[in-house]
């Protein structure tokens, strides 16, 4: 089973501050990876696929990229709707596994 | 649009059975697979397996294997994840989603929260 090991576990920052959340699996998942948002109660959203296509309707400051074992998510201009815990998740090899996810708060 | 409207919550008691529902609509159903996805209180994502909705074929968590059944209905736009031996542990949020044409999860239903107590 591949490891998807999410880092940090939770980011305080400021709005308008540019993050970079990464993941990192312990094999190779070539480009098969994605991104979601989650906010309390909700679906997770998904942002990010193929290591760095932005789904359908997510903005440009979302920025996916990465290949083989190290994959980032970075988040330019943070807004107050980005405020979510975010996941990674690996698609190359069954079973299909999900990183433990970042937690971005407001600082 | 793309839609996925899961069945209702559920109460059930350890080592019942509980069977969540998942009606798509807004694509040809028979073109994507389904995942399921669950999420206990507090927790992450944990990935249970996928089903192909053309084929029938199957690829379930070893977690899960031996008590979960996941299934279509292709004359309805309904998969169906089925979850034996219930404990407390599987009290959780289950998600259907649709897959890409690869299996990531793309598009996600609203959740079923599946409540095991005695």
């Amino acid at each position: 089973e591949v490891m998807m090991t999410q880092s940090p576990a939770t980011l305080s920052v400021s709005l308008g501050e540019g993050i970079t959340l990464s993941c990192r699996a312990n094999q190779s998942v070539n480009t098969f990876v994605a991104w979601y948002q989650q906010k309390p109660g909700l679906a997770p959203r998904l942002l990010i696929y193929s290591a760095s296509t932005r789904a359908t309707d997510i903005p440009a400051r979302f920025t996916g990229g990465g290949s083989g074992t190290e994959f980032s998510l970075t988040i330019s201009g943070l807004q107050s709707e980005d405020f979510a815990v975010y996941y990674c998740h690996q698609y190359n090899n069954w079973p299909l596994t999900f990183g433990g996810g970042t937690r971005v708060e407001i600082k | 649009q793309v839609q996925l409207i899961q069945s209702g919550t559920e109460v059930k008691k350890p080592g019942a059975s509980v069977k969540v529902s998942c009606k798509a609509s807004g694509y040809i159903f028979s073109n994507y697979g389904v995942n399921w996805v669950r999420q206990a209180p507090g927790q992450g994502l944990e990935w249970m397996g996928w089903i192909s909705t053309y084929n029938d074929n199957k690829n379930y968590a070893p977690k899960f294997q031996g008590r979960v059944t996941m299934t279509t209905d292709t004359s309805t736009s309904t998969a169906y994840l089925e979850l034996g031996s219930l404990t407390s542990d599987d009290t959780a949020v289950y998600f259907c989603a649709r897959d890409h044409g690869d299996p990531h999860p793309h598009d996600w239903g609203q959740g079923t929260l599946v409540a095991v107590s005695s």
